[in-house]
C-alpha cells in the first residue's frame, strides 16, 4: 500500500533550469495538494487540485505551474527554477473538501544554486 | 484570514512525563477543523489528531488528547506519557469551514524527550 508517492526525493538545479515534481497516489482520493516547507515556517500551500483536470492556486503559487491529467497523479513545476525556490516539497491527499486529514508524501528536497 | 499560532519554538520534556504543546488560532469562521501533525526528523507528516469546532469532548487518539477551548481560541496538544520515540516537529493546523484546501499551518514545537 504506497499511498502518496513522491518523485525524486532529491535533486539539484542550476538558476534557470526547469523540473518537474511527480506526485502519485493510489487512494482514489479526490483532492491532492502541493506545499512547500521552510526553516522556520509552517508548510504554505502552492497549488492544489479538487479533482482530474482542475487546479487552483493557493497561498503561493508564485513560479510554480501544475497539471493533474489523471486522478492518481499532480505534477509541479518549475520552469525557470530559482534560489529561492529552495525547499522542500511536500505532496499531500485527501478524500474530499473535508473535513479530514491529509496524507502526505515523503518530501523531495529541491535545491537550486 | 486564518493564523496558527505556535509560541513555543522548543520543548524539553523528561521521559514518561506528561506534555501540553500550545496552539492557538484565529479565524472569523464559526465551523473549523483543528489538526496536530508530527513530523519526525525522517521528514515525512504524520497525521496524529483532528477536532471539529463543534465537537462537544475533546478528541483523543492513544496517547494523545486535544484540550480544545473554543472560547480562548486554543487547542493544545498533551501527549501523555512521553516516549523517546516522541522527540519530532509538531505543527497545528487549521482548515476554516472545513476547507482542506484552505488548511494553514503553524511554524511548529520542536520536542524533544530526554532519557
Amino acid at each position: 500500500n504506497a499511498g502518496v508517492t513522491q518523485t525524486p526525493k532529491f535533486r539539484v538545479l542550476k538558476t534557470g533550469q526547469s523540473m518537474t515534481l511527480l506526485c502519485a497516489q493510489d487512494m482514489n482520493h479526490e483532492y491532492m495538494y502541493w506545499y512547500r516547507q521552510d526553516p522556520g515556517m509552517g508548510l504554505r500551500l502552492i497549488h492544489y487540485s479538487v479533482g482530474e483536470g482542475t487546479t487552483a492556486k493557493g497561498e503561493v503559487p508564485d513560479g510554480y505551474n501544475v497539471s493533474r491529467l489523471k486522478k492518481q497523479n499532480f505534477l509541479l513545476g518549475l520552469e525557470s527554477a530559482a534560489p529561492s525556490q529552495t525547499s522542500v516539497y511536500f505532496c499531500a491527499s485527501s478524500y474530499g473538501r473535508g473535513p479530514g486529514e491529509l496524507f502526505f508524501g515523503e518530501g523531495s528536497r529541491l535545491t537550486v544554486l | 484570514a486564518q493564523k496558527i499560532t505556535q509560541t513555543q519554538p522548543g520543548m524539553f520534556v523528561q521521559e514518561k512525563e506528561a506534555v501540553t504543546l500550545d496552539c492557538t488560532y484565529d479565524t472569523s469562521d464559526p465551523s473549523y477543523g483543528l489538526f496536530w501533525y508530527k513530523q519526525p526528523s525522517s521528514g515525512e507528516m504524520i497525521f496524529l489528531i483532528y477536532q471539529g469546532s463543534y465537537d462537544q469532548q475533546n478528541a483523543t487518539e492513544g496517547r494523545y488528547s486535544l484540550n480544545f477551548q473554543k472560547a480562548r481560541k486554543s487547542a493544545n496538544l498533551v501527549i501523555s506519557a512521553s516516549q523517546l520515540g516522541d522527540s519530532a516537529m509538531y505543527f497545528c493546523a487549521m482548515s476554516p469551514n472545513f476547507g482542506n484546501e484552505k488548511l494553514t499551518f503553524g511554524t511548529g514545537t520542536r520536542l524533544t524527550i530526554i532519557p
